[in-house]
């Protein structure tokens, strides 16, 4: 039963280009999250998504970032013309549900803007 | 809005010492509360959760912890730590029936021989 899969696990982008990063949850699971940890800092929320859906985008900068889970396929973060302010860890999570259900972790992406 | 203050970002603690990493919530509605251990270079593991009930929860690899409400509070315990606890540590909350977890900025356990 294989985990959160993330990958790339490591991604180096210049200064304004596009950032993919994706997120296959756990088998059965059909809520992700995506969380950005930057350097020497906890984890902040960014999305919450089910298949298809964007429940809750809160945490999510206004500009440049987007997010899908599509009825086919992995989740997808995207980041449009980075900026070094970019650079973080990027992390997804997926549940069975709310509501107390333990969300479980990928091993993360790690973004270096040059 | 719910936040999280880990009173301690870093920890060192001798093997086979006990250790306690404090934990502080506030929040305007009920929540359940989460810790989470990241090794190096790792995603996040769940070590236990609190959703109702006993106040004392039993986690992995030996860790607990205990829910106060009065004192908003959910500090983690371990009697006997090993070199391989050497890890961050994160306390998280969620509304109760929510989604999104809020983070405390962790703490850093260094387990020395």
């Amino acid at each position: 039963n294989a985990g959160v899969m993330q990958n790339p696990r490591h991604l180096v982008r210049r200064r304004g280009q596009e950032a993919r990063l994706r997120c296959s949850p756990m088998k059965g699971h059909s809520h992700v999250y995506w969380y950005r940890q930057l350097p020497e800092e906890g984890l902040k929320f960014m999305v919450y998504l089910q298949k298809e859906n964007i429940i809750d985008e809160s945490g999510m900068p206004k500009e440049r970032f987007s997010a899908e889970f599509p009825k086919e396929g992995p989740s997808i973060l995207r980041i449009q013309q980075v900026v070094r302010g970019d650079s973080a860890a990027y992390f997804c999570a997926s549940s069975s549900g709310t509501g107390g259900e333990t969300q479980y972790f990928g091993p993360g992406t790690r973004l270096l803007v040059l | 809005a719910q936040s999280v203050t880990q009173l301690d970002s870093q920890v060192p603690v001798f093997e086979e010492a006990p250790v306690e990493l404090r934990c502080n919530y506030s929040s305007s509605v009920s929540v359940y509360l989460f810790w989470y251990v990241q090794y190096p270079n790792q995603g996040l593991q769940l070590l236990l959760k609190y959703l109702s009930g006993s106040t004392l929860v039993k986690g992995i690899n030996g860790f607990e912890a205990e829910f106060n409400k009065s004192q908003t509070s959910f500090h983690l315990r371990k009697p006997s730590v090993h070199i391989s606890d050497t890890a961050e540590y994160f306390c998280a909350v969620s509304k109760a029936a929510g989604n999104k977890l809020t983070f405390g900025g962790g703490t850093r356990v260094l387990v020395k021989p």
